[in-house]
């Protein structure tokens, strides 16, 4: 069974712009779960889609966004890039039985 | 803070030596899980342990719960070069809560 992959695996944006990230889970997984590294504030979530609906946020502003599509595929949107955006995003899809959540390589966002 | 704490943060040891790192947590849990992150890399799943579990193997990995104390440890036997890895622990269900790290250096 494939891995959980994202898309792009490296990206460089300037500030004020806007990116957006792509995540395909484990086939047959319909949980997708995104969240962002940084050295200073370690892994923190940002936000869960089951069914291609919202069940969690994390406790980012507005300008983080996500969506899941019918395929289970997720996107997640930040517009108006921050320096302080600069992290490593990363996407998990979680298995049905125990909540047991596989994650995929990330993307690295660098903005500059 | 949310996020559980792990000790100790940073730990080297020469190959072949044990290796544990410990995970505190606040608030009642469901399950814990524990994960593997190579420099700058996605996580590795390493292993789920259910709060009604005390113990768990997978390999070479040793995971406890002690879930009166809010605690628990991975124990890796026999390190390996390749073990070098920070390790995780996470709590929750939909949405992970993870510990601060243990950055694991193994030198050959």
């Amino acid at each position: 069974k494939a891995g959980v992959t994202q898309t792009p695996r490296y990206l460089i944006k300037t500030r004020g712009q806007q990116v957006t990230l792509s995540c395909s889970p484990i086939s047959g997984h319909r949980s997708v779960s995104w969240y962002q590294q940084t050295p200073g504030q370690g892994l923190q979530f940002l936000f869960e889609y089951f069914s291609e609906t919202q069940r969690n946020k994390g406790n980012f502003p507005g300008r983080f966004s996500g969506r899941q599509f019918s395929n289970s595929r997720s996107e997640m949107n930040v517009s108006t890039l921050e320096l302080g955006d600069s992290a490593l995003y990363l996407c998990a899809s979680t298995s049905s039985s125990w909540n047991e959540q596989f994650f995929g390589p990330g993307t690295r966002l660098t903005v500059l | 803070s949310q996020q559980g704490e792990e000790d100790p943060q940073a730990l080297s040891i020469q190959e072949g030596e044990n290796a544990t790192m410990n995970c505190s947590y606040k608030t009642s849990i469901n399950n814990l899980q524990w994960y593997r992150q190579n420099s700058g890399r996605g996580l590795v799943h390493l292993i789920l342990i259910r709060s009604n579990e005390r113990e768990k193997h997978s390999g070479r990995l040793r995971v406890t719960l002690d879930t009166s104390k809010k605690s628990s440890s991975l124990l890796i036997t026999a390190s390996r070069a390749a073990d070098t890895a920070s390790y995780f622990c996470a709590r929750g269900t939909d949405k992970l809560i993870f510990g601060t790290g243990t950055r694991l250096q193994v030198f050959p």
